[in-house]
């Protein structure tokens, strides 16, 4: 079974950083491209990063590009989200979600619980 | 970053078939596939259609995907209780080098 275990949320001041983590079990991790994708309360699903098996592809959201990084160690089953100079409409529910049907698809078939970050002071 | 078009409500009685549109455009829906996500309230989004068209395994057959030019749409036969959740299309965008969503339709079964 496949069980995306996400962690690192939490109430931030604004301007501060988080780092979130994901832990992948249940599948080959380093055959599949990850994502994080965010829902703010009571919105709708917004992408906010990708990065495929390798590390050799990624991409960012136009609201979070140059303020978030995404990485993996494949050897640790693990996806990072390291969030900078975080802002209000940061807030979101932060989900782990992996690919379907291939890089390109837009197509996720397991996504984790979510953590939940909120940026207030 | 823009989002794919989706009616902000649906609704339907029980034994129903129910509608739900996804626009885009050229960079889009245009020239990628589409994906259906069903949000019951509370737990994280599920894929029910992918590929356009396509099921998971698991997926009952009362949903179905299709898609004509830069539009697609997301029906659901034999409407039930438990369908009552949000619907969200996606489809890999281009420009964004990256998914893009729709602003999500709330179902409600009468």
């Amino acid at each position: 079974e496949v069980q995306l275990v996400e962690s690192g949320g939490g109430l931030v001041q604004p301007g501060r950083s988080l780092r979130l983590s994901c832990v992948a079990s249940g599948f080959s991790f380093d055959d599949y491209g990850m994502h994080w994708v965010r829902q703010a309360p009571g919105k709708g699903l917004e992408w906010v990063s990708s990065i495929n098996w390798n590390s050799g592809n990624i991409g960012y959201g136009d609201s979070v590009k140059g303020r978030f990084t995404i990485s993996r160690d494949n050897a640790k089953n693990s996806l990072y989200l390291q969030m900078n100079s975080l802002r209000a409409e940061d807030t979101a529910l932060y989900y782990c979600v992996k690919t379907y049907s291939g890089w390109s698809s837009a197509s996720f078939d397991s996504w984790g619980q979510g953590t939940l970050v909120i940026v207030s002071s | 970053q823009s989002v794919l078009t989706q009616p902000p409500s649906a609704s339907g009685t029980p034994g129903q078939t129910v509608t739900i549109s996804c626009s885009g455009s050229s960079s889009n829906i245009g020239s990628k596939t589409v994906n259906w996500y069903q949000q019951l309230p509370e737990t994280a989004p599920k894929l029910l259609i992918y590929n356009s068209a396509q099921r998971p395994s698991g997926v009952p057959d009362r949903f179905s995907g299709s898609k004509s030019g830069t539009s697609a749409s997301l029906a659901i036969s034999g409407l039930q209780s438990e369908d009552e959740a949000d619907y969200y299309c996606a489809a890999w965008d281009d420009n964004l080098n990256g998914p893009l969503f729709g602003g999500g339709t709330r179902l409600t079964v009468l």
